[in-house]
């Protein structure tokens, strides 16, 4: 069964890097797409990205340069860095696997959110 | 970009009754592949979400079958039969033709 923990600062300053780490364990991330939602306190959900194995990788066009993501193999974690942050990124933040079903009569597989971490709160506050 | 609109905000519902919630997308969701792109997620109070419908209207495994997805185009249509005490919750639908787009999230709770 895959498992996915969040880990980072819980406070962040103003204008610095806001970097977290989920850790993999229960199957190899070598396998699946992961990603990454987070949800402003009193709101709703955000999706910010999705990284695959190959280093591959898709971002919500809201968030323009300010994101990236990575992963570690050796480690079996992936990893969120959101630079120059203000109050407004101050959330829930969520890791998540994406689990690919095969689309029937086509090529193509499906991908969708099936095991999320408990999430990790993030302060943005000087 | 997609911008996703469900409705209603709040739905009280009361239990063994059904409940339908809706989820409009700015542009069809339909792929060159014939399936929808769509998800529903629950988030129970103080859980992280977990998914219920894929592809618009696939149940995800372990997901009962008292909830059903349906739609096409830009409409689209999460059904509960009989909701029960332990669906109260936020549902939110989510695009995925184009990244990925969230709707605003819809309340259920118990009458």
């Amino acid at each position: 069964q895959v498992r996915l923990q969040e880990s980072g600062p819980g406070l962040v300053k103003p204008s610095e890097t806001l970097s977290l780490t989920c850790t993999v364990s229960g199957d190899s991330i070598s396998r699946y797409y992961w990603s990454w939602i987070r949800q402003p306190p009193g709101k709703g959900l955000e999706w910010v990205g999705y990284i695959y194995y190959t280093g591959s990788t898709n971002y919500n066009p809201s968030l323009g340069s300010r994101v990236a993501l990575s992963l570690d193999t050796s480690k079996n974690q992936f990893s969120l860095q959101l630079r120059s942050v203000t109050a407004a990124d101050t959330a829930v933040y969520y890791c998540a696997k994406l689990n690919p079903v095969p689309v029937p009569a086509s090529s193509y597989y499906y991908h969708y959110l099936d095991v999320w971490g408990k999430g990790t709160t993030v302060a943005v506050s000087s | 970009d997609i911008v996703v609109t469900q409705s209603p905000d709040s739905l009280p519902v009361n239990p063994g009754e059904p409940a339908s919630i809706s989820c409009r997308s700015s542009q069809s969701l339909l792929h060159r592949n014939g399936q929808y792109y769509l998800d529903w997620y629950l988030q129970k109070p103080g859980q992280s979400p977990q998914v219920l419908i894929y592809m618009g209207s696939n149940r995800a495994p372990g997901v009962p079958d008292r909830f059903s997805g349906s739609g096409a185009g830009t409409d689209f249509t999460l059904k509960i039969s009989r909701v029960e005490a332990e669906d109260v919750g936020v549902y939110y639908c989510m695009q995925t033709l184009q990244t990925r787009t969230f709707g605003q999230g819809t309340k259920v709770e118990i009458k």
